[in-house]
């Protein structure tokens, strides 16, 4: 089992539309949870971290965490084409050998089709 | 400088040739993190620094590949007898303990 797992995708959604993506992890004691949007050719870049159980908002982003079920995710409110992109769920863990350590996700495709 | 800078931006080399990858990262972050990304692949983890402690080198694929961090700061990542699927985008990233990470613009190399 991976620790990070996300769908692929592609995942297209219209313009305009809320773009949902998914993530599960494996490692019930990590602690720390972050999505990252990567453009083609470009290094991966923060957009949302998430600590606690809940929701957390910033702008047209939203990312949901439930520990209880390994779950994180994340809402993309008025998709634009310019979130086109890869994007990376990634895990730190606060356990084990993989102490401290920033495990990512495989990345779901987003395209937002005008 | 303000974010994480990594040197060189391109490096072609020769098979079998040596290579030394630069990563700077942020003043006082703690972590330091090496991945490695195919074209059209995921990230691959390759070793992470945290503090004074041993690094994690769990995913560093081979012995020709090592890396080290002075002083708790600049890291390079060596490459011995370099092969054409080493070719990859290496990539650092550097964060305070458990907290939000970012990335440097990462080192395309070229093994040819």
């Amino acid at each position: 089992q991976k620790e990070v797992e996300q769908n692929s995708g592609p995942l297209s959604v219209p313009e305009g539309a809320i773009a949902s993506l998914n993530c599960t992890y494996s490692d019930r004691v990590s602690q720390s949870f972050f999505w990252y949007r990567q453009y083609s050719g470009k290094s991966p870049e923060l957009i949302m971290s998430i600590y606690s159980n809940g929701d957390k908002e910033d702008g047209r982003f939203t990312a949901q965490l439930n520990k209880a079920s390994q779950y994180v995710s994340l809402l993309i409110r008025d998709s634009q084409p310019s979130d086109s992109a890869t994007y990376l769920c990634a895990v730190i863990n606060a356990g084990g050998t993989s102490y401290g350590k920033l495990t990512f996700g495989q990345g779901t495709i987003l395209t937002v089709h005008p | 400088g303000a974010g994480v800078s990594q040197s060189p931006s391109n490096k072609v080399t020769e098979k079998g040739k040596d290579v030394e990858l630069r990563c700077d990262p942020i003043s006082g972050h703690t972590a330091l993190y090496w991945y490695r990304q195919s074209l059209g692949q995921g990230l691959e983890f390759l070793i992470y620094f945290q503090g004074n402690s041993a690094p994690d080198k769990s995913g560093l694929p081979s012995d020709r590949f090592s890396a080290e961090r002075t002083g708790g700061s600049v890291s390079t990542l060596t490459i011995q007898r370099t092969q054409q699927e080493d070719s990859a985008v290496y990539l650092c990233a550097s964060s305070l303990s458990f907290t939000e990470a970012f990335f440097g613009q990462g080192t395309r190399l070229t093994v040819v």
